[in-house]
């Protein structure tokens, strides 16, 4: 069974607030994404890692940034929240070897953050 | 760049088949996905299908691959109305990949 998990769920925070949207999986998956969803859009690859101590940028340019320094863990962090950062957050990861016959990607439930 | 597009709503009758559409724009694409998305919950995998497969069949859900034309199907046979969801087309170009590029879903709504 799937087990990656997103904290909070729904957050309302004022502008200019720092906040930190958490994401853990227990199945020691290398490879963890951060997908942006607006409502009945696309979803956009903001960021994603390799392994610990890997991250990359994805295709859509985010202010957010994030930090892999336990496989199990991949939090987004805003240092300045603004309106324009209003959206779902969704986190997945994959199994990561480069031969894996695995394609899955498992998601957590996503974060929907609205800034006021 | 990579582009996944899909029709935003379908609405069938419960009991009919549905057929959901995308199209991908690249070529290097390997794997290509389903996923559902059902109110307030995750994306969930459905099915995939390798690029060198035309058809692949899982009890209700048939994908159907056009490579020619890049065009990705997929029809749920008997459609109820737990399938109410909204529909993810996805691509990954090899297995190494590490982003999935994904379509904007199609909401799909069943009528009685």
């Amino acid at each position: 069974e799937a087990d990656i998990y997103q904290t909070p769920r729904y957050l309302v925070i004022g502008t200019g607030k720092k906040i930190t949207l958490e994401c853990s999986q227990t199945m020691g998956h290398d490879k963890m994404y951060w997908y942006q969803q607006d409502p009945g859009m696309e979803l956009h690859l903001i960021h994603y890692s390799y392994g610990v101590n890997s991250t990359e940028k994805g295709d859509l340019s985010s202010e957010s940034t994030v930090s892999r320094i336990r496989t199990e863990h991949f939090p987004l962090t805003l240092e300045s929240a603004r309106p324009s950062h209003t959206s779902q957050y969704l986190c997945a990861s994959s199994e990561g070897q480069a031969k894996a016959l695995n394609t899955e990607a498992f998601f957590g439930q996503g974060t929907r953050l609205t800034v006021v | 760049g990579e582009d996944v597009e899909q029709s935003l709503f379908l609405s069938v009758r419960e009991g009919d088949s549905s057929v959901i559409n995308c199209t991908y724009t690249d070529s290097s694409s390997t794997y290509l996905y389903w996923y559902k998305q059902e109110p307030g919950a995750g994306l969930q995998l459905l099915t995939y299908i390798f690029s060198n497969m035309d058809m692949k069949q899982d009890q209700r859900l048939t994908v159907l691959l056009n490579k020619k034309d890049k065009h990705l199907s997929l029809r749920i046979a008997d459609t109820q109305t737990g399938d109410s969801a909204i529909y993810f087309c996805a691509e990954k170009e090899d297995s190494s990949a590490s982003k999935i590029i994904f379509g904007s879903g199609t909401r799909l709504s069943i009528r009685p």
